[in-house]
Parts: C-alpha cells; sequence; structure tokens
C-alpha cells in the first residue's frame, strides 16, 4: 500500500537553528499538507500545498515557516529559526482529490518526525 | 471555533466489549473523518463519512453522521486489545482543504 515517508523521524536542534523536514507524498497524489501535534495536544493544520504554491495556511504558519517541493518529489517544511514552542510532531500528507483522498479514503499521514528544540 | 471535540476523553473497556466514541462540532462539514493514532505514532485513517451520509460500516467499525445534532459516532465492535489508541474525529469543511482535528479519545481495551 502506498506511504507517505517522513524522514527524519526525530530532531533534535537548537533555539535559532534552521531546521528541513522532508516528505515524500504518494507519487500521484496532488495536494499536500503539514500538520502538527504539540504533545498531549490537538493535531492542528499548518499548511496546504497544490500546484506548486500554498493554497491555504494557518495562523500558526507565520514567516518563520515555508514550504517547498523542490524536485517534484519531495516536500519540505523549513523553520528558520526554531522556538522552543515548535516542539511537537509534524505530520505529512497527501491526498489525491481535494478534501478526500483516493476514493474518499482520507487523507494519507507519513508517521512523523518529532522535532525537539532545545 | 469549528473544531470537532470527542467524547469521552478516556475510554478502558474488557476486549470483546463494543467501544463508543463520540463526536460534535459545529460548522458544516463536508464530511467528517476518523483517524487513529497509536501513542506517538502517525496518523492512521479510518473511515469517512460524506455530509450526505448517515451510515457507514468498515470491518468492525460503524460510523455514523447526524448532520442535524452536528454529531458523530465512532462504534468499534468486539473489541481487541489492539485496539488500544487515539481515536480523533477530523473534519473538512467549505471550499477548503484542511482538516480540523477533535481532541481524541484514547481507547484503552485490556484483556
Amino acid at each position: 500500500e502506498p506511504e507517505v515517508t517522513q524522514t527524519p523521524s526525530h530532531q533534535v536542534t537548537q533555539m535559532g537553528q534552521e531546521v528541513i523536514l522532508r516528505c515524500v507524498p504518494i507519487s500521484n497524489h496532488l495536494y499536500f499538507y503539514w500538520y502538527r501535534q504539540i504533545l498531549g495536544q490537538k493535531v492542528e493544520f499548518l499548511v496546504s500545498f497544490y500546484n506548486n504554491e500554498i493554497s491555504e495556511k494557518s495562523e500558526i504558519f507565520d514567516d518563520q515557516f515555508s514550504v517547498e517541493r523542490p524536485d517534484g518529489s519531495n516536500f519540505t517544511l523549513k523553520i528558520r529559526s526554531t522556538k522552543l514552542e515548535d516542539s511537537a510532531m509534524y505530520f505529512c500528507a497527501s491526498s489525491e482529490i481535494l478534501g478526500i483522498g483516493a476514493g474518499g479514503a482520507g487523507y494519507t499521514f507519513g508517521s512523523g518526525t518529532r522535532l525537539t528544540v532545545v | 471555533s469549528q473544531q470537532g471535540e470527542e467524547d469521552p476523553q478516556a475510554l478502558s473497556i474488557q476486549e470483546g466489549e463494543n467501544a463508543t466514541m463520540n463526536c460534535s462540532y459545529k460548522t458544516s462539514i463536508n464530511n467528517l473523518q476518523w483517524y487513529r493514532q497509536n501513542s506517538g505514532r502517525g496518523l492512521v485513517h479510518l473511515i469517512l463519512i460524506r455530509s450526505n451520509e448517515r451510515e457507514k460500516h468498515s470491518g468492525r467499525l460503524r460510523v455514523t453522521l447526524d448532520t442535524s445534532k452536528k454529531s458523530s459516532s465512532l462504534l468499534i465492535t468486539a473489541s481487541r486489545a489492539a485496539d488500544t489508541a487515539s481515536y480523533f474525529c477530523a473534519i473538512l469543511t467549505g471550499g477548503g482543504n484542511k482538516l480540523t482535528f477533535g481532541t481524541g479519545t484514547q481507547l484503552k481495551v485490556e484483556l
């Protein structure tokens, strides 16, 4: 079954450093997303991406965040200058069709990258 | 807030029993989805129900949707210890493409 792959699974970084979280969405999917989950809290939407541009973003997704699909395969989330409060699990997801996945099967999420800012 | 809110927050049952989790929301939706998350792991899509559907089944899962009450329920029948996880509802609204997740129900199925 196709998977969304995220790397690394765990990243520890110093406050103020830049981090890049990487994702390989399912190959025939057109819509890509980043979500995050602070420990013990809800899963929160960050950004959606379609046709090489951001289609929607949340208030959390400020100027410190950026996304890119550099090579038609990878989908990256960059945090320019990390803060302690950026520590969270970051999930990448993709879908074939806007709002739903193939056959109405929902989004496919990756296993996440646990980011720890120290 | 338009988020889904699940109840109960935590549920502990014996293997073989049924587990029912509820989700309420505040806005009109396109569809509602249920996800499962094992501790510290990724989100696994379980089932999607569209706003014009009232009930859907998938294996041991049964989802209902009442748009007049803005609520949904997820029933897991004949639960197993392996069903122990957190379960989240997520709503898709309007013309957007973001899912808004609820707070989740932590299910523990004991042997």
